[in-house]
């Protein structure tokens, strides 16, 4: 499976955005790149995800470099909640891979008032 | 909707014991994965259920089995503990259809020392 490298941890203050990079350079043409977050004392929860396109939701972007070897997820305007260790977790294309996620370490966000 | 509960929440038990944990999906979901999380690490993937058949394991020992049951919740059994099975068990449910790409709802966990 493909792995992905991302920072071990990275400061935001509070209510600027915040960019996080995870390098996949050997993801496959039909990887899909998901991105969850662990609060606290708490599962994982879904944050976004993506093939080729960047892509937008209420809760941050994501953006994928031309060649998809790396991606940044930016969160725009980070909270005190926003505190988390965010996964960069590639997926396979294909039914039998599905749900089999192979989590790295994460990078741990610590935002300050 | 209810979200992904996980009974107990805590749990003690010596090397040796056997340990159930269990699981309920969220309504509408037929796969669920099980995951561990040791301390200050990622969760690793132990296996996962679909339609009540195993679909796939991680680098997990057979002494590592689960249960899914028609109504979609499911257990995980832990034979003959180990000190190094202390960790926080996570189960994910998800629905698997036409577009494959669902999101994963991870349930609190259960944490698990073994003394």
């Amino acid at each position: 499976d493909a792995k992905t490298t991302q920072p071990n941890s990275m400061e935001s203050n509070e209510e600027e955005p915040v960019h996080l990079p995870c390098n996949h350079s050997t993801i496959s043409g039909t990887d899909y790149i998901h991105w969850y977050r662990q609060l606290p004392s708490q599962g994982p929860e879904y944050v976004i995800h993506g093939l080729t396109s960047n892509v937008n939701n209420r809760m941050a972007s994501l953006a994928i470099a031309e060649d998809r070897k790396s991606s940044t997820l930016i969160l725009h305007r980070a909270t005190l909640r926003d505190a988390a260790v965010y996964y960069c977790i590639l997926l396979g294309g294909t039914t039998d891979s599905w749900g089999k996620f192979q989590f790295g370490a994460g990078t741990q966000v610590v935002v300050t008032p | 909707e209810t979200g992904v509960t996980q009974s107990p929440t805590h749990l003690i038990k010596t090397r040796g014991q056997q340990v159930t944990l269990r699981c309920s999906s969220q309504s509408g979901h037929n796969t669920v994965s099980w995951y561990q999380q040791a301390l200050g690490q990622g969760p690793q993937f132990i296996f996962q259920y679909y339609r009540e058949e195993e679909n796939g394991r991680g680098n997990f020992p057979p002494r590592f089995s689960g249960l899914q049951f028609p109504n979609y919740s499911s257990e995980l059994n832990v034979n003959a503990l180990e000190l190094d099975d202390s960790a926080l068990y996570l189960c994910a449910s998800s629905s698997r259809g036409r577009d494959r790409v669902y999101e994963q709802y991870f349930g609190p966990g259960t944490r698990l020392t073994v003394t």
